[in-house]
């Protein structure tokens, strides 16, 4: 069955160093997300991004984060300077109609960032 | 903005009793509600969605959810509860931003089952 598989699995970087999380969404998939958890509970929403171009994102999502499709297959989340805040579980997810057409996201297994 | 409130941060039932998780909205308009489940160290999986139609909606591994909208109300149920079902469960609304939409979630209910 086809997934979204997330790469790292966990990365640990320093305070105020760029981070870049790689996602392959599911292929024939058009819209594609981000999410955060942080402490294994509250989910929140980052961005969504559908055509090349972000189509709604959240107020956490501010100027130090940035998606991209540089290839056509992969979906990369970067955060350019990270602080400790940013500690958490991101989650890709993609899906392949728009949100009210199925509402079901398929998401990756996520990566774990530690800012220490 | 459109929302929704999980008012349990755990539910503990034992093997084989009903369980119900709640789930409260708040939305403008017709809500298009979901529940997805969180086992852990993995991604969210889908469980069901209500868009419309009947209130009582079927979804996976034997869970339904019943929209009322007197309540604004969409518990999670399941009439018969197995360990396996331990996990944290996640209400979720789509949100209509000025650009486009995006799926907000609950801030999740751990439930336990116990043998």
């Amino acid at each position: 069955e086809p997934e979204v598989t997330q790469t790292p699995s966990h990365q640990v970087t320093q305070m105020g160093q760029e981070v870049i999380l790689r996602c392959v969404p599911i292929s024939n998939h058009l819209y594609f997300y981000w999410y955060r958890q942080i402490l294994g509970q509250k989910v929140e929403f980052l961005v969504s991004f559908y055509n090349n171009e972000i189509s709604e994102k959240s107020e956490i999502f501010d100027d130090q984060f940035s998606v991209e499709r540089p290839d056509g297959s992969n979906f990369t989340l970067k955060i350019r300077s990270t602080k400790l805040e940013d500690s958490a579980m991101y989650f890709c997810a993609s899906s392949p109609l728009g949100m009210r057409n199925t509402g079901e996201l398929f998401f990756g297994e996520g990566s774990r960032l530690t800012v220490l | 903005a459109q929302s929704v409130a999980q008012p349990e941060d755990q539910v503990n039932v034992a093997e084989g009793n009903p369980l119900t998780v709640k789930c409260t909205y708040s939305v403008s308009g017709n809500p298009y509600l979901f529940w997805y489940v969180q086992y852990p160290n993995r991604g969210l999986q889908f469980l069901l969605k209500y868009i419309t139609g009947d209130n009582l909606v079927k979804g996976s591994y034997g869970f339904e959810a019943e929209f009322n909208k007197s309540q604004t109300s969409f518990h999670l149920k399941k009439p018969s509860a197995l360990v396996s079902d331990s996990a944290l469960y996640f209400c979720a609304v789509i949100h209509e931003g000025q650009a486009g939409t995006a799926l907000i979630f609950g801030k999740g209910t751990t439930l336990s089952v116990s043998s």
